[in-house]
């Protein structure tokens, strides 16, 4: 399967446990992206890396996310000091960098329930 | 007013009858636009880009007014298969920096 991977699909964690995500791209492209989803709303977006510089962190929804992309390839997001609200679906997607008509695709996603 | 916005629906309809979507956004900076489908608890898979020309894939049409801030996705002979969420993104530049926006999406339900 060469689409995008992500790792766990599930994680239930206890308040206040750091947890870390990764994510696998396909591997011709050089663009990666995290949303959140949570349920009845589309994805939100987070954060994107071009290549391993993160190009956009604005969004991370607060001091405790955090992202990285060392050598370009796959990426890891984590959470630290998790809280009941970061409850949600963790997407990935990649794109290729082909100016703005670029298509993303999603990887399955990683189910965070934080108790 | 949130930046991408589509009615949630659901839009509950016959197999074979068309329906339509729209999604309005408010930063007329947007340049890109695609829709996406999404089924339960999966990610959300391309459908579809959005030209300013308006593009046709097989029963579904996709069409972007600038003027008026919304694209469309039109679904002719809806198929039971076609129930799903369907989600419009936007994606405009900022700052030397990529931002996509989702909307909420749009629930889709076909019944024979």
């Amino acid at each position: 399967d060469t689409g995008v991977s992500q790792d766990p699909r599930h994680k239930i964690t206890k308040r206040g446990q750091n947890v870390t995500f990764r994510c696998d791209p396909i591997s011709e492209h050089n663009r990666l992206y995290w949303y959140r989803q949570t349920l009845g709303q589309g994805p939100e977006f987070l954060t994107y890396f071009q290549n391993e510089a993160q190009l956009e962190k604005s969004r991370l929804l607060s001091d405790r996310f955090s992202a990285e992309r060392p050598k370009g390839s796959f990426s890891t997001l984590e959470i630290q000091r998790t809280e009941q609200g970061d409850s949600a679906m963790y997407l990935c997607a990649s794109s290729s960098n082909r100016g703005l008509g670029e298509t993303q695709y999603f990887g399955p996603g990683t189910r965070l329930l934080v108790l | 007013r949130k930046e991408v916005e589509q009615d949630p629906g659901p839009f509950n309809v016959p197999e074979g009858a068309t329906v339509a979507f729209n999604c309005t956004y408010s930063n007329s900076a947007s340049q890109s636009f695609f829709w996406y489908r999404q089924d339960c608890r999966k990610e959300p898979k391309l459908l579809m880009s959005v030209y300013s020309s308006g593009n046709e894939d097989g029963r579904f049409t996709a069409q972007l007014n600038r003027a008026s801030q919304y694209i469309s996705l039109l679904i002719r002979d809806s198929k039971l298969s076609d129930s799903a969420t369907y989600l419009c993104v936007v994606i405009r530049y900022s700052g030397g920096s990529y931002i996509p926006t989702f909307g909420r999406g749009t629930s889709l339900i076909v019944h024979p």
